[in-house]
């Protein structure tokens, strides 16, 4: 199926630790974007690459770390894991204007 | 900082009632406005409004964008069960770091009763 995909869809884990989200995309599309969406279900943008290329980089601690090794794939790591990190996180893929995005199935992060 | 405000933020209806759902922005640049439909999982797109007083329409649902008062409406008509959701509004930004950034509002959760 043509899709964005993430895994893993649930992540619980303790403070402190590292956890990395994988995120891949058979759509074409030349650029991937991270949100996290809150408990509010406010969905903020954290990151987007064109062509593994880092374009939009908002006010996001240096504790997250996306990762894009070729255009279908973005990855998203997260070092020393703190309480707030707590949140949906959704990977999503389309042009780089800002067009018709794609999301993918989103990964619930739980820090205990 | 750009800004997108929904309202209202929740809303309860009964089947075959017809809604209105508000959208207003603030940003720098403007390049599009778009409206997502969200139930469990992932967002789904409805619409991409460019330019003003030219409405959108699927099925049920349209939306219209007025670039001079900065806001747009999402309408469903006939509501069923099935339109139940978090309905979400973007603002695509045009140039420098905003361009291909996705401005979310807080979305309207929309309960449709039988």
């Amino acid at each position: 199926d043509t899709a964005v995909s993430q895994t893993p869809k649930y992540l619980v884990t303790q403070m402190g630790n590292d956890k990395s989200i994988k995120c891949e995309q058979n759509l074409g599309h030349d650029t991937m974007y991270w949100y996290k969406q809150d408990s509010k279900k406010f969905l903020k943008i954290m990151f987007s690459y064109n062509n593994k290329e880092l374009i939009i980089n908002e006010t996001v601690p240096n504790r997250f770390s996306p990762k894009s090794p070729d255009k279908a794939h973005l990855n998203l790591h997260i070092n020393s894991l703190e309480l707030g990190d707590s949140a949906v996180y959704f990977c999503a893929s389309g042009d780089r204007a800002g067009n018709e995005q794609f999301f993918g199935p989103g990964t619930r992060l739980t820090v205990l | 900082e750009d800004k997108v405000v929904q309202s209202p933020l929740s809303l309860v209806v009964h089947e075959g009632d017809t809604v209105t759902l508000n959208c207003s922005y603030e940003v720098t640049n403007f390049r599009s406005l778009l409206w997502y439909k969200q139930e469990k999982k992932a967002p789904t797109f409805l619409f991409m409004l460019t330019s003003s007083g030219i409405e959108k329409k699927s099925g049920r649902l349209s939306s219209i964008l007025d670039k001079k008062e900065l806001f747009s409406i999402l309408n469903i008509t006939a509501t069923q069960t099935g339109d139940s959701a978090v309905y979400l509004c973007a603002v695509g930004g045009a140039g420098g770091t905003s361009y291909g950034k996705l401005t979310f509002g807080q979305g309207t959760i929309l309960t449709v009763h039988p």
